[in-house]
């Protein structure tokens, strides 16, 4: 049973609208969440991440909600531009994983902006 | 240049042949993980060390091999590949803090 989940395989934009990517999570020990981008033929890379503690972070267009509550977060990009078209995965990590600090990770989003 | 790096790049092999993919990182990290990217599974883990000579299975280990014998470097052993390890692999590595680098990948196809 997959503990994330991203019901949308894919997500189609146009071009300086905002992309809003969703992801679910099922276990309560999760407290902290990050969220990588992946071009094809590349490897995953960092995006963005939060803290159970916050509900929110920011970091240019990219901002990221947490809503604890109903075990779901988001992924805000505004204004979408082309190269942000890409996979986008979100992944989470249990408290109780402690140092070794696991990563769980979601199926991911194709996210498409059309110019 | 801080990276991760993977070879081969492109395997396609037959079933039960061994195979090795290794996985190498510059940036002195002491974690080290590899992942296979499976359609509609996003990424799942095989194996993860947390240091030298320190190995353990992440959540799909089965017919698969690791080996941590320096820092630098974390090699995937497939002993005899079948067909359902046919996948997209992934090497990764960080400090103990949560960013986490990945390798370019591995797309590894077995007859």
């Amino acid at each position: 049973d997959q503990q994330v989940k991203q019901n949308s395989p894919s997500l189609s934009v146009q071009e300086g609208r905002i992309s809003i990517l969703n992801c679910d999570y099922t276990n309560s020990m999760f407290d902290y969440f990050l969220w990588y981008k992946k071009y094809p033929a590349e490897g995953p890379t960092f995006l963005i991440s939060i803290s159970s503690i916050k509900d929110k972070n920011e970091d240019g267009r990219f901002t990221v909600f947490l809503n604890k509550s109903a075990k779901h977060l988001s992924l805000h990009i505004v204004p979408s531009q082309p190269g942000d078209s890409a996979v986008y995965f979100c992944a989470a990590i249990p408290l109780s994983s402690g140092s070794a600090r696991q990563l769980t990770f979601g199926s991911g989003t194709q996210l498409t902006v059309l110019p | 240049e801080a990276q991760v790096t993977q070879n081969p790049r492109y395997l396609i092999t037959v079933t039960g042949k061994k195979l090795t993919v290794t996985c190498s990182q510059n940036m002195n990290h002491e974690y080290m993980s590899w992942y296979r990217q499976d359609p509609g599974l996003g990424l799942r883990q095989i194996y993860y060390s947390m240091n030298v000579e320190v190995t353990d299975k992440g959540d799909v280990p089965e017919g698969y091999k690791v080996s941590r014998k320096e820092k630098r470097n974390f090699p995937l052993i497939l002993e005899s590949p079948s067909p359902n390890q046919t996948s997209l692999y992934f090497c990764a590595s960080r400090q103990l803090d949560n960013e986490q680098f990945f390798g370019p990948g591995t797309r590894l196809t077995v007859l």
